[in-house]
């Protein structure tokens, strides 16, 4: 059963650059959640998809936007990279959005380098 | 503003003796809480939860406790083993949303 995966591992980009990072989730599960985690800080809440929806928004601005695909795999695209863009980028996955009693499953991160 | 504290970012333990991991939050509509677990160049991964409704949860050698009037939460890990040796994070979240927020870590090392 292959577990949440996430593409590229790593990434190095220039200051105004845009990028794309890819999560493939759990089998079964159909939401995805993505995460920044900065150095030294637990992750932080980006945003959910659910049925191709952004379901719930964390405090990060408009530069960041994502995707869901019909195949419940996700996109998340961060335009005009600043420096302070360089952290981990983690996806989880998840079944369903009713209720709280759901575990999330995360992949290994990508982690962003921005120069 | 960081609605979850983990204030002690280490923690070193002898192997076969408790580790306790402690965690305070700050917004009483948290409801529901969680651990992860996190080695190098992994993603964090589900240890062990529990809802407002319950004090105690317990899961072989993991047990958290929730004090919802304090707003304080607790892992303990006994025995602890070599293998434990990680970052612990906790997570909250609101029956009202589906966001998590998580505490900045506590790393963790049992020694032999």
């Amino acid at each position: 059963d292959a577990g949440v995966t996430q593409s590229p591992t790593h990434l190095i980009k220039t200051r105004g650059q845009q990028v794309t990072l890819r999560c493939s989730p759990k089998s079964g599960h159909d939401t995805v959640s993505w995460y920044q985690q900065a150095l030294g800080q637990g992750p932080q809440f980006i945003f959910q998809y659910y049925e191709e929806e952004e379901r719930q928004r964390g405090n990060f601005p408009d530069r960041f936007s994502g995707h869901q695909f019909p195949n419940y795999s996700s996109e998340l695209n961060v335009n005009a990279l600043l420096l302070g863009d360089s952290a981990l980028y983690l996806c989880a996955s998840s079944f369903g959005v009713s209720g709280y009693t759901y575990e999330q499953y995360f992949g290994p991160g990508t982690r962003l380098t921005v120069t | 503003d960081q609605q979850v504290k983990q204030n002690s970012p280490s923690l070193s333990v002898q192997e076969g003796r408790i580790s306790i991991l402690n965690c305070d939050y700050t917004n009483s509509m948290f409801d529901y809480f969680l651990w992860y677990k996190k080695y190098p160049a992994e993603g964090p991964t589900f240890l062990i939860s529990i809802s407002s409704i319950k004090d105690k949860n317990e899961d072989g050698r993991f047990t958290v406790f929730l004090n919802k009037s304090a707003k304080h939460l607790s892992l303990h890990i006994v025995p602890s083993q070599p293998g434990d040796s990680a970052v612990y994070f906790c997570a909250a979240s609101a029956s009202t949303g589906n966001q998590f927020y998580f505490g900045t870590g506590t790393s963790l090392t049992v020694i032999p």
